[in-house]
């Protein structure tokens, strides 16, 4: 079947800290892989995406690549801020299956 | 564009209350789906839509209904409420839910407690 399994949390860092929040998958065909973000009192919003094997998706700082071989997408940041407190969720989308997996998702706070 | 709306924000119900939780979306996306929030569980898909007048079920789609009669538009239904549905419900949509590699667009959800 289709799941994502992401590191546990919570996660508390210092600004400037370097981040990394695993996440591995399974899938039956090829998918699409994808970080949201959900900032308190939000909905989730889409952060950086990847669809085919390495594939570094990126945004505001954030990368994660897809790693066919290791069925990972690792999220990294070199240098967090404390705008950056959220709970971060990965998550993956197959081909004709018309749904989306998510993790438990993960909080970081990013203390001053 | 407003994106993808929700409401209300806010509700309370007593177990065995009826409620429609709406959804709407301004982005003429032909894919809209329902997914509950609870701790340590992510979110699970209640229902999905592909298209108006065609609905399925997700992972969790007991106690909810759904029905989608334009492509703007995707209520749930609760029929009878129970404490179990006590959840944070998010709504979200795609342009077609056939490319997994189509972004989902979220609204800010509803919180439902139901007493």
């Amino acid at each position: 079947g289709n799941s994502v399994t992401q590191m546990e949390g919570p996660v508390t860092l210092s600004e400037e800290a370097f981040l990394t929040i695993n996440c591995t998958y399974t899938a039956t065909g090829y998918p699409s892989l994808f970080w949201y973000v959900q900032y308190p009192g939000e909905g989730l919003q889409l952060l950086l995406k990847a669809t085919k094997a390495d594939d570094k998706g990126s945004n505001k700082g954030f990368e994660a690549t897809y790693r066919k071989e290791t069925t990972s997408f690792h999220l990294e940041k070199g240098s967090v801020q404390v705008s950056d407190s959220a709970v971060y969720f990965c998550a993956l989308s197959v081909s004709g299956g018309n749904q989306f997996y998510f993790g438990t998702g993960t909080s970081l706070t990013v203390i001053p | 564009n407003a994106g993808v709306t929700q409401t209300p924000k806010f509700q309370v119900l007593k177990t065995g209350q009826s409620m429609t939780l709406q959804c709407a979306q301004d982005m003429n996306h032909e894919y809209m789906s329902w997914y509950r929030q609870d701790p340590g569980m992510g979110l699970r898909l209640i229902h999905y839509s592909v298209g108006a007048g065609i609905t399925d079920q997700g992972e969790v789609p007991n106690g909810y209904n759904v029905s989608r009669s334009t492509t703007e538009d995707f209520p749930l239904r609760l029929l009878s409420a129970a404490p179990s549905q006590t959840s944070v419900y998010f709504c979200a949509s795609s342009y077609s839910g056939v490319d997994p590699a189509d972004t989902q667009y979220f609204g800010p959800g509803t919180r439902l407690t139901v007493l």
